[in-house]
């Protein structure tokens, strides 16, 4: 069965520094679809970012980016110089292709400290 | 924009009667879930759908069913609420495959007292 894990459940950061956060996963897909989605204090989820396992290239969309490093089952999310309102709840998620599901990790909080 | 309503946005119900939590898309996206979310827990999958009229359980269905009566339209559906479904619930609906971005409702915050 596949699996999402982010074992950090917390991290603080000074504001307009880089964080990074983790994520592993476990599969038996050749090809997937990794995830980033961030949960804003109102409850909001968006999707953030993307990383198709067949591509080598790490995605990059605004100031985030994954270091995607697929012998590892690894897709960290980076955010360069963090603002105030990057404070949220980050989740890492996997499409299951042959389920046509996708799951979630627990989320990691991220505080970004004045 | 994508464009995900949930209905209600909270509710009251009491232990052991009917809740019916709906769910409407304006994306023509074919797929839709019924996520849980839990502290601690994250988002974990109740039910969800990829074509209308059928319906698939997701990793924690127990106590819940799910109706997809349309393309546009999911419920989720607790016959008797209890004290553990306490819970915030969210609608998400995608393309699929490898149209599979995740547009999420902005939640309902259920209390079972």
């Amino acid at each position: 069965a596949q699996k999402v894990t982010q074992t950090q459940t917390s991290i603080s950061v000074m504001e307009k520094t880089t964080v990074t956060m983790d994520c592993v996963y476990e599969t038996q897909d050749s090809s997937y679809f990794l995830f980033w989605y961030k949960q804003t204090a109102s409850g909001e989820i968006v999707f953030l970012i993307r990383q198709d396992s067949y591509k080598k290239e790490n995605a990059t969309v605004g100031h985030y980016s994954l270091n995607f490093q697929k012998p590892k089952s690894s897709i960290g999310l980076i955010i360069t110089a963090t603002q105030i309102e990057d404070s949220a709840v980050y989740f890492c998620a996997m499409d299951d292709t042959n389920a046509y599901k996708v799951i979630f990790g627990k989320g990691t909080h991220l505080h970004v400290l004045p | 924009e994508a464009a995900v309503t949930q209905s209600p946005r909270s509710k009251v119900a009491v232990t052991g009667g009917k809740v019916t939590l709906s769910c409407h898309q304006t994306n023509n996206h074919d797929y839709m879930y019924w996520y849980r979310q839990d502290t601690g827990h994250g988002l974990r999958l109740i039910h969800y759908s990829y074509v209308a009229d059928s319906t698939e359980k997701g990793d924690i269905p127990d106590g819940y069913k799910a109706s997809r009566p349309s393309q546009e339209n999911f419920s989720l559906i607790l016959e008797l609420a209890s004290l553990s479904q306490t819970a915030v619930y969210f609608c998400a609906s995608s393309g699929g495959q490898s149209q599979n971005t995740l547009y999420f409702g902005a939640g309902t915050r259920l209390s079972v007292l």
